[in-house]
């Protein structure tokens, strides 16, 4: 079994709904994170979870809300999904430290009509 | 914050060829320089790092340099294999990671 379980791999939706993709991970780890990849743009931090009461922005938290349930549990929310949120996101996890190795899922491709 | 940019976006090299990939950062308080693989369909996975106060490290067929003074880093793989093929991502930690954009590499067999 993955280390890093997103859910759903594969979502398509219409413009206004709420959309959740999940996020669990067995590796132990506190810190959690949500990133967006877009071709050419790399992987934009979305937010972040240094422990689970710990939430912060990243780069690119508009329009996206986080919970963090459990210190295995990440979620991440599109209130009000746009057009322009269709990317693929990952959660990934990493243990202490400023230079800890992400572990990333595998991915969980959003398209919004 | 942090600015992390990387070159090329695509990269065509012949099968035991080698390929070069360069990133750039801007924040000189940078110290921790992963470098992730992704292969289709799945999510990135680090190949190789180096800190701070090394130079240069290698595993294998894979190397990274990092200049400090430049605020530059590169990633070396020698005899390139068809499996090299995937897209390559270079990043840079302060306080939290930077990705460039990343490099789509293809090996040609």
């Amino acid at each position: 079994d993955a280390d890093v379980t997103q859910t759903p791999r594969n979502r398509i939706t219409k413009t206004g709904k709420r959309i959740m993709l999940e996020c669990s991970q067995t590796k132990g780890h506190d810190r959690m994170y949500w990133y967006r990849q877009d071709p050419g743009l790399g992987l934009r931090l979305i937010y972040y979870s240094f422990d689970v009461k710990d939430i912060n922005k990243g780069e690119i938290s508009d329009g996206y809300s986080v919970s963090r349930q459990a210190q295995a549990k990440f979620s991440l929310s599109l209130e009000s999904a746009i057009p322009n949120q269709t990317a693929l996101y990952f959660c990934a996890t990493s243990g202490q430290g400023n230079s800890g190795e992400l572990f990333f899922g595998e991915g969980s491709r959003l398209t919004v009509l | 914050g942090e600015n992390v940019e990387q070159h090329p976006s695509t990269l065509s090299v012949q099968e035991g060829d080698s390929a070069v990939i360069k990133c750039t950062y801007s924040d000189s308080a940078s110290n921790y320089f992963p470098w992730y693989k992704q292969e289709l369909g799945k999510g990135p996975q680090l190949i190789i790092d180096i800190r701070s106060n090394v130079g240069e490290k290698k595993d294998q067929r894979i190397a990274v340099t990092l200049n400090k003074t430049a605020k530059h880093f590169s990633l070396h793989i020698t005899e390139t294999q068809p499996e090299d093929s995937a897209v390559y991502f270079c990043a840079a930690i302060t306080g939290i990671m930077r990705f460039g954009a990343g490099t789509r590499l293809t090996v040609k067999p």
